[in-house]
Formats: C-alpha cells, structure tokens, sequence
C-alpha cells in the first residue's frame, strides 16, 4: 500500500535532548512538508522540501532542523533550542509544489512529541 | 499575505441534521482550495477539493463550491452521521509566487454529532 508513514506514534523527552521524527513515503511525491499542530491553532509549516537536497524555511522554523537526502525521507530533528515543544507533528507530501491538480498534500498519521 | 477564516466551533448537531461549516480565503494568486478532515489522535484525511472557480467539490456526501466572486469555500452535507464526528480544517494552495504549493489552514472547527 502506497503512503506516508511516521514513526513513533508517541515520543517522550527529557528538556535539552535533541529529538528525530521519522517521515517515509513510498507515493514517489517530489514535495515533503512538516507541520505542527497545537489544540486551537490549526496546522504551521515548519520546513518544505520541493526537490531532494533543497529545502526551505517555513513560519515556524526557529529550534527545528530537516534534511532530504532522498526522495522518500524527509526527518524532523526538534533540537533543545525549541523552547516550546511539546506538540502533535504532522508530514505530508505532495507530487509536485505550485502546480494546480498536483499540490494536493498527503499526510501521514503524526507523533505526538511530549517534553517532560 | 494569504489566509483561511473559518468559523469557530465546536459545532454540536442531531444525527440528521443539516450542516454548514463556513470558510472564506484572502489569497494573491488562483488559489486550489481544499477540506481536511482529523478524527482524534490521528493524522489529516483529504476530504474534498477544487482547483478553480466554480469548481464543486463533493465526497462522502460533502459538498462545497469554490467562489471566487464571495472568496468562500463553505462545506455543507444534507443529513449528518454520528461517524462524521471530528475537526474539519479549510485550506488553500497559492500557486503563485515563492511559497507556491504550501497550505494555508483555518483553525479547524470541531463537529460533534449526538445520536
């Protein structure tokens, strides 16, 4: 089956600890994003990715970094720097950014990130 | 810049009952404009979407219709089910400039659906 996966549903960490959340998907999208969720706020971008090797700064970057290294991974590390953490983390992907009829996003099913 | 307005909920309805969550757009471009829906403790489902004026949208038997002259994009289904229970997010795509393809959301508005 075709889609995104991330991985641990739940993560646990103690304050100052860096932290990488996983993003797999197999639908061969050449756009990856990272977003945050907080009750009552909606969704933020965090980073976006439109091509392997390149990415960009999304609203929220600060405390965040990403790589994209291959087409089908794109890992969030949630460093100590983050002051605020603790938060519901969703990927998605998209065939291709900017185009109408391919940006629809796809999402996977989120980590939950609680700093203890 | 960009953005979604959409009404605050929570929303509480009967089963059966008619509903209407509302969401306008404020956009530079030819937005593609889409709804989400969550269920609890999981991630976002895409629920419908249209990419051009006039466009209707339509899935699970949720409707909505891209206008351009109102910049609204309401989300309306005839006769709710207790299953349909769970946060629905309004969203465009602006695919002009720098920032094209990236999502921008509404709050969500929470629907609770009593049987």
């Amino acid at each position: 089956d075709g889609g995104i996966t991330q991985s641990p549903k739940y993560l646990f960490r103690k304050e100052g600890q860096n932290v990488t959340l996983s993003c797999e998907q197999n639908l061969n999208h050449d756009a990856m994003y990272w977003y945050r969720q907080d009750p009552g706020q909606g969704l933020r971008l965090i980073y976006y990715s439109q091509i392997v090797n390149d990415f960009q700064k999304g609203d929220i970057a600060e405390g965040y970094s990403v790589s994209r290294e291959k087409k089908e991974s794109f890992p969030l590390t949630v460093t100590s720097a983050q002051k605020n953490p603790t938060a519901f983390y969703l990927c998605a992907s998209s065939i291709k950014a900017g185009t109408s009829g391919t940006d629809t996003q796809y999402f996977g099913p989120g980590t939950r990130l609680t700093v203890l | 810049g960009d953005s979604v307005t959409q009404m605050e909920g929570p929303v509480t309805l009967s089963e059966e009952a008619f509903l209407t969550i509302n969401c306008t757009y404020t956009a530079t471009g030819y937005p593609s404009l889409f709804w989400y829906v969550q269920y609890p403790g999981e991630g976002l489902q895409l629920l419908l979407k249209a990419t051009k004026a006039d466009d209707k949208g339509s899935n699970k038997g949720f409707e909505a219709t891209y206008r351009k002259e109102t910049t609204s994009f309401h989300l309306e289904k005839g006769s709710v089910q207790v299953s349909d229970s769970a946060v629905y997010f309004c969203a465009l795509s602006d695919n002009y400039g720098g920032s094209q393809g990236n999502l921008i959301f509404g709050k969500g508005t929470k629907l609770s659906v009593k049987p």
